[in-house]
């Protein structure tokens, strides 16, 4: 099974600072199409987690652009620029290329 | 609008068999997929499985022996069935609708498995 392994577990943060995750996997993330299939998801405690970032860099619809998801192959990263309250939770990626999909163990972005 | 939502028993006994039901709206199951993803409590999320918009599935295969996933299209419906179900599977429920990986999701249906 593909590995994701989420740096720093957690990121303590101050309100308009910038916070930077990353996401390193165990194999290649390109899909046979050429696609690659790594999401970033934001869960709120008690809540579903929502979907931010598909396919490596695409913002959802409605997340603002503070959100920058980059990489490629194995190595991808989750940006957020100038970080609100709303922000604050635990960030998760996962891939959706080989079978069985996953996520990784998450990074929670928590006040300093 | 999309909307998807879990229902079934919060409570199971041990090496009894879960079921669960994913009631959606606002798109058809035969134009996207829909996966079921498990959470633990405080942990991450595992994908368990997936129902293909083509009615083909996938399965992860630590859940394999153990997990079915089917569905009906005429009441928009995608159903789960896992045996032999231990105290481990514990958590919360969640079923997703795919567009290559999950975009929205359910708000997750508890389940307990204790005697």
């Amino acid at each position: 099974d593909v590995v994701l392994t989420q740096t720093p577990v957690a990121q303590p943060v101050t309100l308009g600072d910038q916070a930077s995750i990353s996401c390193r996997s165990s194999q290649s993330l390109v899909h046979s199409n050429g696609n690659t299939y790594l999401e970033w998801y934001l869960q709120k405690p008690g809540q579903s987690p929502q979907l931010l970032i598909y396919k490596v860099s695409n913002r959802f619809s409605g997340v603002p652009d503070r959100f920058i998801g980059s990489g490629s192959g194995s190595d991808f990263t989750l940006k957020i620029s100038r970080v609100e309250p709303e922000d604050l939770g635990v960030y998760y990626c996962f891939q959706a290329t080989h079978d069985p999909n996953t996520f990784g163990a998450g990074t929670k972005l928590e006040l300093k | 609008q999309v909307q998807l939502k879990e229902s079934g028993p919060g409570l199971v006994q041990p090496s009894e068999t879960l079921s669960l039901t994913c009631t959606v709206s606002g798109f058809s199951l035969t134009s996207y997929s829909v996966s079921w993803v498990r959470q633990p409590s405080g942990k991450g999320p595992e994908w368990m499985g997936r129902m293909w918009y083509d009615g083909d599935t996938a399965y992860n295969s630590a859940l394999k022996s153990r997990l079915s996933i089917s569905r009906d299209t005429s009441k928009n419906q995608v159903f789960l069935k896992m045996n032999s179900l231990q105290t481990d599977d514990t958590g919360t429920y969640y079923c997703t609708r795919d567009r290559g990986a999950p975009d929205y999701w359910g708000q997750g249906v508890m389940v307990t498995v204790s005697s």
